[in-house]
């Protein structure tokens, strides 16, 4: 597609179910990261690759979320033993360049998959 | 660590007026800025951004914004607006480690217009 696509688009959980969400970004894009977002809230950093690297996971709140990007493409954010408090909008974004940095590098967005824990 | 603050939480304008959201940042150095537009249902939009030369940056749907460095401010402003601009709006601030490098976002303006 044009642009970042993510699924699900929503997803009801129980709590201390894990959880996958997917991100494909856009075609070529080197770098992937992925943001949350809570209610009333800016876009907080989880994580972030070049390629298949990953190369911050400082935002990443706990033991319990992961990602992976295995081939520089299509990546998984894994929430295990989901809680209520990880209720939030997930957010991926693609930029073209490693490095936003460089002129012209631009971070596109994807419309976010909804998690709510119940 | 860079930060963003966004004192305003929700503003309300009128139809045509002039709007400015305000926007100060913590940054050691000369700071990558950005300001995104989220409308309900959508993804973050990219209005326009700043990273060297002219401090009056350009974007798109008429915005513009000012840096200014002795204030440490990147406000967004419009001359007049449109029912259509009334949406979330997040300021953010770049931050490099090498070649790793993250957006760090306000926790965003809230923007209602008045018919």
């Amino acid at each position: 597609g044009a642009g970042v696509s993510q699924s699900p688009r929503y997803k009801v959980t129980k709590r201390g179910q894990d959880v996958a969400l997917r991100c494909d970004p856009i075609s070529g894009h080197v770098s992937l990261y992925w943001y949350r977002q809570a209610l009333g809230q800016g876009p907080e950093f989880l994580t972030y690759f070049n390629y298949e690297a990953q190369q911050d996971k400082s935002g990443l709140p706990n033991d319990r979320f992961s990602a992976e990007r295995p081939e520089g493409s299509i990546s998984t954010l894994t929430i295990q033993r989901t809680e209520q408090r990880d209720s939030a909008m997930y957010r991926c974004a693609s930029s073209p360049l490693q490095g936003l940095a460089i002129s012209g590098n631009t971070i596109y967005f994807g419309e976010g998959s909804w998690l709510t824990v119940v | 660590a860079q930060s963003v603050t966004q004192p305003d939480i929700h503003i309300t304008v009128s139809e045509g007026a002039s709007l400015e959201l305000r926007c100060n940042y913590s940054y050691g150095a000369t700071p990558y800025l950005f300001w995104y537009v989220q409308s309900p249902g959508q993804g973050l939009q990219l209005l326009l951004k700043y990273f060297s030369g002219d401090t009056l940056v350009q974007g798109i749907k008429g915005f513009e914004a000012e840096f200014k460095r002795s204030q440490s401010s990147f406000n967004l402003r419009k001359p007049s607006v449109h029912w259509s601009d009334a949406a979330e709006y997040f300021c953010a601030v770049g931050e490099f480690h090498g070649s790793a490098s993250k957006i760090i976002f306000g926790s965003g303006t809230r923007l209602s217009i008045r018919p």
